[in-house]
C-alpha cells in the first residue's frame, strides 16, 4: 500500500517568513495530493490540491509543487501569520476505483508563526 | 451550508463498555468516510461507504468495530466492548462521490478517553 513521509515533524517561523513542507510517498501511481490543515479541535480543512498532470499550482500565499518522478510534493506558505499556526498534514491517492482511491496521510506537521 | 456534523463531540468510557458515534454529512454528499486520529498521526480510513453501501472497510476492526449508514445519509460507529487503545479521534468525512477523488470535508471529531 502506499506510505507518505512527511517532514519535518515541527516546524517555527517569524511572522512574514515562508515555510515549507515536504512530502514523499510510495505508491507510483498515486495520483492525487491534497493538503489539509488542522486546528486544534477541529477537523481537518482542505487548503490546496494537486494533481499529476499539473506540476505546481498556487492559490495566493499558498502553493504546492509536485515533482511525480522523485515522488515528492511541498507545501509553501508565504509572508505567513500567526493564523496559519496550526497542523498541516500531506496525503496521496490513486484516482477512482474501489479500495484504490484511499487517502493515506502524512503524520502531520506542526506549525508555528510567532508574532 | 451545514458542514458535516459529528456527536458527542467528547466521550469518557470505562474499558469494556459499548460506545456509538453518529455522523450526519453535508447535504447531498453520497460519500461518507470515518476516520481514526491517534495523537500526533494522521487520519487513518476505518471505512467509507457510497450511498448505503460499505465500499471499503478492509481497515476496520470488525471484531469489534461496526458501521452502519442507513437510507444513505446518517451514519454511526460502534465500538463494543471497547479496549484501551480505541483512546482517539474518531473523525467522520463527507464527499460528493464523483469520479475519481472529489474533496473530502472533514467533521469536528469525537474524541473518545477509554479508561
Amino acid at each position: 500500500g502506499e506510505n507518505v513521509e512527511q517532514h519535518p515533524s515541527t516546524l517555527s517561523v517569524q511572522e512574514g517568513d515562508s515555510a515549507v513542507i515536504k512530502c514523499t510517498y510510495s505508491d507510483s501511481a498515486s495520483n492525487y495530493f491534497p493538503w489539509y490543515k488542522q486546528e486544534l479541535g477541529k477537523g481537518p480543512q482542505l487548503i490546496i490540491d494537486i494533481r499529476s498532470n499539473v506540476g505546481e499550482k498556487k492559490d495566493q500565499r499558498i502553493a504546492v509543487t509536485l515533482n511525480k518522478t522523485a515522488k515528492h510534493f511541498s507545501l509553501h506558505i508565504t509572508e505567513t501569520q500567526p493564523e496559519d499556526s496550526a497542523v498541516y498534514f500531506c496525503a496521496a491517492s490513486r484516482e477512482s476505483g474501489g479500495s484504490n482511491y484511499k487517502l493515506t496521510f502524512g503524520k502531520g506537521t506542526l506549525l508555528t508563526v510567532n508574532p | 451550508e451545514a458542514g458535516v456534523v459529528q456527536s458527542p463531540r467528547y466521550k469518557i468510557i470505562e474499558k469494556k463498555q459499548p460506545v456509538a458515534f453518529w455522523c450526519n454529512p453535508i447535504s447531498g454528499h453520497n460519500t461518507l468516510y470515518w476516520y481514526l486520529q491517534n495523537l500526533g498521526q494522521g487520519p487513518e480510513l476505518l471505512i467509507r461507504y457510497e450511498n448505503e453501501e460499505a465500499v471499503d472497510d478492509s481497515q476496520l476492526p470488525k471484531d469489534r468495530f461496526s458501521a452502519e449508514r442507513l437510507k444513505g445519509v446518517d451514519s454511526t460507529l460502534k465500538i463494543q466492548p471497547a479496549e484501551l487503545g480505541d483512546s482517539a479521534v474518531y473523525l467522520c468525512a463527507s464527499s460528493q462521490g464523483l469520479a475519481g477523488p472529489d474533496t473530502q470535508y472533514f467533521g469536528p471529531g469525537t474524541r473518545l478517553t477509554v479508561l
